[in-house]
């Protein structure tokens, strides 16, 4: 399977702990995006990578989450003392950015990380 | 905050049967794009429409943009049992960043 692949695909912790997630994008993306997933809702933007360049990052990141991608391929996003608020289903998506010639911006997501804190 | 506000909020139709979903949008877009989501699982995409463009067709799937009333439409057509999901647009911006803005979702049911 060449699609998006993250890892773990749940996580339950407890208050205060740290937790990070992996995004594996499709090979070839130069774009990586981090979204956030609450019940009955649409998935909102965290942040956004350019190869390894953190370009833009949502206020919704606080300082208590960091997002890495060191070589320009996989990513991660870490929380740090995690609170029950963070609870949700973290959605990575990568784009190629230019495919052919033409820019597109069509996003293939992986399937998701379901946090639980407890 | 979310840009695209999907109408209805639910919908349930009869297999073989015809469904419309509606999406409303705010702020100037580069262009907008329609998902799939089932029960608890990633996204898939369905179709994506420039802003130039005002009608695009992929199989069963036909997408209607009008830049003016900043909306857009999903005709589903010959609906199946396996459309059930929630469908959600997604709005694109102008400028460089392609940042997603979505939608809370449309909860699509087909009875068999």
């Amino acid at each position: 399977d060449t699609g998006v692949s993250q890892n773990p695909r749940h996580k339950i912790t407890k208050r205060g702990q740290n937790v990070t997630f992996r995004c594996d994008p499709i090979s070839e993306h130069n774009r990586l995006y981090w979204y956030r997933q609450t019940l009955g809702q649409g998935p909102e933007f965290l942040t956004y990578f350019q190869n390894e360049a953190q370009l833009e990052k949502s206020r919704l990141l606080s300082d208590r989450f960091s997002a890495e991608r060191p070589k320009g391929s996989f990513s991660t996003l870490e929380i740090q003392r995690t609170e029950q608020g963070d609870s949700a289903m973290y959605l990575c998506a990568s784009s190629p950015g230019r495919a052919g010639g033409v820019l597109t911006d069509t996003q293939y997501f992986g399937p998701g990380t379901r946090l639980t804190v407890l | 905050s979310q840009q695209g506000e999907e109408d209805p909020q639910a919908l349930s139709i009869q297999e073989g049967e015809n469904a419309t979903m509606n999406c409303s949008y705010k702020t100037s877009i580069n262009n907008l794009q329609w998902y799939r989501q089932n029960s608890g699982r990633g996204l898939v995409h369905l179709i994506l429409i420039r802003s130039n463009e005002r009608e695009k067709h992929s199989g069963r799937l036909r997408v209607t943009l009008d830049t003016s009333k900043k909306s857009s439409s999903l005709l589903i057509t010959a609906s199946r049992a396996a459309d059930t999901a929630s469908y959600f647009c997604a709005t694109a911006p102008t400028g460089a960043n392609s940042k997603l803005t979505f939608g809370k979702g449309i909860t699509l049911s087909v009875r068999p």
